[in-house]
Parts: C-alpha cells; structure tokens; sequence
C-alpha cells in the first residue's frame, strides 16, 4: 500500500518547456487534489477533482491544466512554465469531498524550478 | 486579508518545553479545523482534527477551537526533537475543501 505517489521528485525546465507531472492513489480515494506550495504562502489549491469524470479550479488555476485519468490517477501539466511556477507541488486525496471533514493524504512533493 | 492567518516562525524551543502554534481565521462559515505536521522534504501528515468549539487532547498534542473569537491552537507538551517540523493549521466548512495557514516551523533542540 503505497499511498500517494508522485512522479518526478525533482525537475529543472527552462522558461516555456512544458512538462505533466504524475499522481497516482492506491486508497480507492474519489477525490485528488493539486497544491503548490511556496515560502510564507502555505498550501495553495491548484486544481481538484471531486470525483472521476470532473475538474474544479483552486485558489491559483492560472498557467495550469489537469486531467482525471481513472479513479486512480491525477495528472498537472503546465504548458509554458514560467519562473513564478517555480515550487513545491503536492498531490493529494481523500475519500469523499462533500462529507464532513475533509482529512487529505498527501505525497511526497515534486520540487521543480524554472530558469 | 487571507482567511486564515498563521505566524511562520521559526520557532525554536528547548527540549520539554510547551508549545503553542496558534491560527486565526475570518471566515465564520468553518466547522472542521485541522492540524498537519509536515517534516522537511515531506508531504504534510493529518495530526488533529476538531469539529466546532472545545478542546480535543491526543497524548502530547491539545487542539483547540474558540469560534467566538475565531482562533484555534496547538499546544504541544513535553516538546521532543522529534516534534521539530512545519505545522500547518487547515480549515473547512461542512465538505468543503480545505484552507491552509503558511505554517510555523517548529524546532526542538536537545
């Protein structure tokens, strides 16, 4: 039972390459999320996916896209990456938004920066 | 204002000493506040839930929730070098999604 996993850890792109990073929950988890997170400014939502089949904007959408492969996985691809897209980014996923309190599981990170 | 405020710290403490990371928020709506803990190059870990007002206790750790003044702490006792990490402080209304605080880093030296 791996949890959360994301693919890659770490990764370095120039100012608009384009890159999708990879998320994968073995929970049987509906919902998934995508965070980026920065010095001084916490977890912010990027995308989620409430259940299989649909995409919600977050806080920070811009310069994002995602895709809800199956139930299991949750993909984030930036198109043109910019340096201010330079983070940490947190998959994580939970069994069912709507109900109750909402505990997310969350990965290991993907660490990438832009030049 | 972001609706929810957390001081970022650094804190650093000596071994056994009390703790106390604290989060305000404006938004009257919450029921559902949290406690993560995350350590360094790690994806943050669910510590303590709360629903409403009250205090919830776990070992060492003590949520609590005051909605009257909207205001909620972690009170971690015994402090270990273990407990060093970034605590973040997370909140949502009934199935919403969650808003979280920067996060306090928290050191514990020996």
């Amino acid at each position: 039972n791996a949890g959360v996993t994301q693919t890659p850890k770490f990764q370095v792109l120039k100012t608009g390459q384009s890159m999708t990073l990879q998320c994968a929950q073995d929970m049987n988890h509906n919902s998934m999320y995508w965070y980026r997170q920065d010095p001084g400014m916490g977890l912010r939502l990027i995308y989620y996916s409430a259940s299989e089949g649909t995409t919600d904007k977050g806080e920070v959408p811009n310069g994002y896209n995602v895709s809800r492969l199956n139930k299991r996985e949750f993909s984030l691809r930036l198109e043109s990456a910019a340096p201010s897209q330079t983070s940490v980014y947190f998959c994580a996923s939970s069994q069912l938004a709507g109900v109750n309190y909402n505990e997310q599981f969350f990965g290991p990170g993907t660490r990438l920066t832009v030049l | 204002q972001k609706e929810v405020e957390q001081d970022p710290g650094p804190l650093s403490v000596p071994e056994g000493a009390i703790v106390s990371l604290n989060c305000t928020y404006s938004n009257s709506a919450f029921q559902y506040f949290m406690w993560y803990r995350q350590y360094s190059r790690k994806g943050p870990e669910l510590l303590m839930y709360t629903y409403s007002s009250g205090n919830k206790e776990d070992g060492r750790f003590t949520a609590q929730v005051d909605k009257s003044s909207k205001y909620i702490s972690l009170f971690i006792r015994d402090s270990q070098p273990s407990d060093s990490a970034t605590y973040l402080c997370a909140m949502s209304w009934r199935g919403g999604k969650l808003i979280f605080g920067q996060g306090t880093e928290l050191s514990v030296k020996p």
